[in-house]
């Protein structure tokens, strides 16, 4: 089983600043990369896939980076609904997928 | 636009089993997976498998083998997920998404609260 490990568990930013947020996996899963993004009492949205491609509807502040074994999620300037967990998952090891443990984004 | 409608939250004994349908709209049904995916109470995402709706191809998570059955009705477009054998650590959201072709999740369900009680 491909392990996916996240870093930070927690992010304390303020409004407007950068948050970067990290994904590392325990083998190469080349560039199938996903990041979600979930709110308190939703369901997890699609932000990222292919490591690096947003999703329909994903303001261009959202950006991933990365390839093989190491993964960051960057959102250049935090807006008040940004505020969220984030988890990546890797789907290289179709049919097994694997999440990451989560970052929780929470206002400094 | 594609839709994934789960079923209503559902209370369960430990021991017991629940069934859990995902009935999915604007889209055609057979040409993707359903996987499911649970989240514990302030935990993480757990990969609990996935179906094809094409062919009932299935592929479960290696810690709910045994335990878990899904199924399709295409002539409806829902899946079902079936875990049987109900402990508390089975406490959970429950999701249904559709997969793209690659594995990404871009489509989810709005989550069935399972809570399995002593």
């Amino acid at each position: 089983e491909i392990v996916m490990t996240q870093s930070p568990a927690t992010l304390s930013v303020s409004p407007g600043e950068r948050a970067t947020l990290s994904c590392r996996a325990s083998q190469s899963v080349s560039s199938n990369l996903a990041w979600y993004q979930q709110k308190p009492g939703q369901a997890p949205r699609l932000l990222i896939y292919g490591a690096s491609t947003r999703a329909t509807g994903i303001p261009a502040r959202f950006s991933g980076s990365g390839s093989g074994t190491e993964f960051t999620l960057t959102i250049s300037s935090l807006q008040s609904e940004d505020f969220a967990v984030y988890y990546c998952q890797q789907y290289n090891n179709w049919p097994a997928l694997t999440f990451g443990g989560g970052t929780k984004v929470e206002i400094k | 636009q594609v839709q994934l409608v789960q079923s209503g939250a559902e209370v369960k004994k430990s021991g017991a089993s629940v069934k859990v349908s995902c009935k999915a709209s604007g889209y055609t049904f057979t040409s993707y997976y359903i996987t499911w995916v649970r989240q514990a109470p302030g935990q993480g995402l757990e990969w609990m498998g996935w179906i094809s709706a094409y062919n009932g191809n299935t592929n479960y998570a290696q810690k709910l083998q045994g335990r878990v059955t899904m199924t399709t009705d295409t002539s409806t477009s829902t899946a079902y997920m079936e875990l049987r054998s109900l402990r508390s650590d089975d406490t959970a959201v429950y999701y249904c998404t559709r997969s793209s072709d690659y594995g990404d999740l871009p489509h989810w369900g709005q989550g069935t609260l399972v809570t399995v009680s002593s």
